[in-house]
């Protein structure tokens, strides 16, 4: 069984500072890796992917891939009150599937 | 229309009766995903298409689950004898075709939520 495992929070930030979102995966394999938001209410939106180990920068979002140690995260800096939704991690199954774990609320307090 | 589209929003029926809902991906994607996803869970996959034909529908619960894309585009997820156990978010995605790693992306509908009483 693949899994994707995440912590399901909630995670309470000050407004303005370094959220971390962490996510591991079972499948060795895998080489594709998703972060989706999804708003109470509404469909996952695409925040960031990532395919090589290290660091991958877009704005206020880095996504993290080691895939020795088979996690993946998700740091959101100078964190803003919109950002309090749920972070989804999804990993890319082998017939282009995606495996999500069950996801983090954040919650960014003013 | 710019992203993918599902129809309806919201749907309530019997237990017992017979559904169908509606993805409409976005125009040229030639891969196309239904998910569904249940409070406080992350989506779960049913069945995936590459132009007209399942590609892998392992996903699939069960045999009252059933979905076509008769023309590559248009899918139709039908679910016959519903149960409450059905009742979720059903969500459609689409992406580019398979072949390089940028068109991985899946691009999801608004979800209809389907309530079985």
């Amino acid at each position: 069984q693949k899994e994707v495992e995440q912590n399901s929070g909630p995670l309470s930030v000050p407004e303005g500072a370094i959220a971390s979102l962490n996510c591991t995966y079972s499948d060795r394999g895998s080489q594709s890796f998703f972060w989706y938001r999804q708003y109470s209410g509404k469909s996952p939106e695409l925040i960031m992917f990532i395919y090589s180990n290290g660091d991958k920068e877009d704005g206020r979002f880095t996504a993290q891939l080691n895939k020795a140690s088979q996690y993946v995260s998700l740091l959101i800096r100078d964190s803003q009150p919109s950002d309090s939704a749920t972070y989804l991690c999804a990993v890319m199954g082998s017939n282009y599937q995606l495996i999500w774990g069950a996801g983090t609320k954040l919650i960014i307090k003013p | 229309g710019a992203g993918v589209s599902q129809t309806p929003s919201n749907k309530v029926t019997e237990k017992g009766k017979y559904v169908e809902l509606r993805c409409d991906p976005i125009s040229g994607h030639t891969a196309l995903y239904w998910y569904r996803q249940s409070l406080g869970q992350g989506p779960e996959f049913l069945i995936y298409f590459q132009g007209t034909g399942a590609a892998d529908d392992s996903g699939l619960p069960n045999d009252r689950f059933f979905a076509v894309r008769p023309e590559g585009s248009v899918s139709t997820l039908k679910i016959q004898r519903t149960e409450r156990g059905d009742s979720a978010v059903y969500l459609c995605a689409s992406s580019a075709p398979a072949g390089g790693r940028s068109t991985d992306t899946q691009y999801f509908g608004p979800g209809t939520r389907l309530t079985v009483l």
